[in-house]
């Protein structure tokens, strides 16, 4: 069974540019999480989506949203990107009971 | 707001060494997960405990949920290399299925040194 899937895996850029993350979940699991990942912060949660609708969301500015598609896959997008943005974001794929399964991360730099 | 305290944040032992790592709050969680994450890779969920006081043993990993179901320790026996990681823990303070979200610790950094 094939795992969760991150794309990009590393990512560079400047102030102000907006950026777009692609997670695919395990086959056959309906929802994914987002988290940001930092030294400072540690893992913070950003949305949840399920069946292609926002099931929870965290407390981060309406610069960062997503999607789910019908096939499950997700987007998370960060618009006017800031230095803070620097981060791991995870994608999690999860069981119906909630049990998550990471993917590998996206390392996005603001430079 | 809702927060999970562990404890140490870092740790650096000998291998064969046994350690205890913590996670405490003042909520109460319906189920709390330990995960283990290695440098440039995503977390990997090692155990869920759903019921206070439940025990559960992985290999030289002993996971333990507190009888009030707030707090949550992880022992260690015999440490080696390879379990040189960060140490996560995570709770839900509601059932997933009534919109539960995954509160995070802010990790363990365990070292063992050969």
């Amino acid at each position: 069974k094939a795992g969760v899937t991150q794309t990009p895996r590393y990512l560079i850029k400047t102030r102000g540019q907006q950026v777009t993350l692609s997670c695919s979940p395990i086959s056959g699991h309906r929802s994914v999480s987002w988290y940001q990942q930092t030294p400072g912060q540690g893992l913070q949660f950003l949305f949840e989506y399920f069946s292609e609708t926002q099931r929870n969301k965290g407390n981060f500015p309406g610069r960062f949203s997503g999607r789910q598609f019908s096939n499950s896959r997700s987007e998370m997008n960060v618009s006017t990107l800031e230095l803070g943005d620097s981060a791991l974001y995870l994608c999690a794929s999860l069981t119906s009971s909630g049990e998550q399964f990471f993917g590998p991360g996206t390392r996005l730099t603001v430079l | 707001t809702q927060l999970l305290e562990q404890s140490p944040q870092f740790l650096s032992i000998q291998e064969g060494e046994n350690l205890t790592v913590y996670c405490n709050s003042s909520s109460v969680f319906s189920s709390l997960q330990w995960y283990r994450q290695e440098p440039g890779e995503g977390p990997v969920l090692l155990v869920t405990v759903v019921t206070g006081g439940e025990v559960k043993k992985l290999k030289r990993l002993t996971f333990q949920f507190g009888d009030a179901r707030k707090d949550s320790s992880l022992h260690i026996t015999a440490a080696q290399p390879g379990d040189t990681g960060l140490y996560l823990c995570a709770g839900r303070t509601r059932i997933y299925n009534q919109g539960g979200k995954l509160i995070f610790g802010q990790g363990t950094e365990l070292s063992v040194k050969p």
